[in-house]
């Protein structure tokens, strides 16, 4: 099974700051990694897939960047909507995810 | 709308038994693949099952594997999951997710709003 590790677990940042969520994975995943970003109570919705590749709708402010073992999420000027946890998701070998970070302020 | 509705969740003794259902509209389940994923309380996500969209091929994590049913009806849009034997540790939230393609290995980018399943004596 792939293990994928997420970090920060939890991170502390204000409106206006630039964000970076790091996930590893224990072995290479190519570029199938995807990210999402879900609030208490709702399901996770989708933001990034193919690493790099932006869904429809997701404001430009997130971006996701890597490849292989070692993928990136950030986010650009952080809004008061973004405070949230985020999963990375492999999806090379059927689907695991991170275990989340959580951006409060 | 594009838009999955989930049921059939509740609390059922360990070993006992639930049929899930995942109602989908604004699109054809049988041309993507689709998936289950459970949240425990406090929990990350957990992939549980999958059916791809051009074969039914079906898929199971370790955990469920043997216990769980994956299946879909195309006359009625729905996709299901029949768990038999539950266990404590099978107590989550159970989302239904479409595949961004037919193939079961897919990043998911529709979510149902997920029924809760406890199991408990």
């Amino acid at each position: 099974d792939i293990r994928m590790t997420q970090s920060p677990s939890t991170l502390s940042a204000s409106v206006g700051d630039r964000v970076t969520i790091t996930c590893r994975a224990s072995q290479s995943l190519y570029n199938w990694l995807a990210w999402y970003q879900q609030k208490p109570g709702k399901a996770p919705k989708l933001l990034i897939y193919k690493a790099s590749t932006l869904e429809s709708g997701v404001p430009s402010r997130f971006s996701g960047s890597g490849s292989g073992t070692e993928f990136t999420l950030t986010i650009n000027s952080l809004q008061p909507d973004d405070f949230a946890t985020y999963y990375c998701q492999q999806y090379h070998s059927y689907s695991t995810f991170g275990q989340g970070t959580k951006v409060e302020i | 709308e594009v838009q999955l509705l989930e049921s059939g969740g509740g609390l059922v003794q360990p070993g006992g038994s639930l049929r899930l259902s995942c109602a989908a509209s604004g699109f054809t389940l049988r041309s993507y693949a689709m998936s289950w994923v459970r949240q425990a309380p406090g929990k990350g996500q957990e992939w549980v099952s999958a059916i791809s969209g051009s074969d039914d091929s079906t898929y199971y994590a370790d955990s469920v594997k043997g216990r769980f049913t994956i299946s879909r009806d195309s006359s009625k849009n729905t996709l299901y999951l029949q768990m038999n034997s539950l266990r404590a540790e099978d107590t989550a939230v159970y989302y239904c997710a479409k595949g961004l393609s037919v193939y079961y290995r897919d990043a998911f980018d529709i979510w149902g709003q997920g029924t809760m399943v406890t199991v408990s004596s």
